[in-house]
């Protein structure tokens, strides 16, 4: 099973500034087929990236993915106040997983 | 717009079943799968099962296949997902989830507002 870690577990910033979350996998994603997911409390998690660096539909450019093979990177380029939330990348190259999320809250 | 629409909160009795329905809307029903996944309280996110729109194929996570179910009505594009045997381990929110293409693994690019079930005597 690929196992996905993600850093930091929580990350501390100010609106406008700019935020890198890291997915770390054990082994190597097939085909960089690699998602991320933004979850607001109460809420379903909502689509982000797709394909490692594909957008949604409706996902602001803020958004960007990265990354291949054991690492990926998804980073906002300008915090705004929405943006603060759970974040969850997903592997589906090999069966299914989930990382364990990392908490973007406002410093 | 595309909408998944789940059926509101259960209160189970540990061994009982619980049936959650997914009703979709503004897409082609056959033209996509719909993954089940669930979140207990403060935790990740855990795959359960998948039904294609398009054949009514299923595919259940090793770990449940014994107590899941998932079925669909393509003439209401309704999906069910029944979970049986449950004990306070299942109390979770459930949700369902769109997934382009043939498969059950994919990404998942809309979700149900969620169900949240819980287990207690």
């Amino acid at each position: 099973e690929i196992v996905l870690t993600q850093s930091p577990g929580t990350l501390s910033l100010t609106p406008g500034e700019r935020a890198t979350l890291t997915c770390r996998a054990n082994q190597s994603v097939s085909g960089n087929y690699l998602g991320w997911y933004q979850q607001r409390p109460g809420q379903a998690p909502r689509l982000l990236i797709y394909g490692a660096f594909t957008r949604a539909t409706g996902i602001p450019d803020r958004f960007s993915g990265s990354g291949s093979g054991k690492d990926f990177t998804l980073t906002i380029s300008r915090l705004e106040a929405e943006d603060f939330a759970l974040y969850y990348c997903q592997q589906y190259g090999s069966s299914l997983t989930f990382g364990g999320g990392t908490k973007v809250e406002i410093k | 717009q595309v909408q998944l629409v789940q059926s509101g909160g259960e209160v189970k009795k540990p061994g009982a079943s619980v049936k959650v329905s997914c009703k979709t809307s503004g897409y082609l029903f056959t033209a996509y799968g719909i993954m089940w996944l669930r979140q207990a309280h403060g935790q990740g996110l855990e795959w359960m099962g998948w039904i294609s729109g398009y054949n009514g194929k299923t595919h259940y996570a090793q770990s449940l296949q014994d107590r899941v179910t998932v079925t669909s009505d393509s003439s209401t594009s309704t999906v069910f997902m029944e979970l049986t045997s449950l004990t306070s381990n299942d109390t979770a929110v459930y949700y369902c989830a769109r997934a382009p293409g043939g498969g059950p693994y994919n990404w998942y690019d809309a979700w149900g507002q969620g169900t949240l079930v819980t287990v207690s005597s």
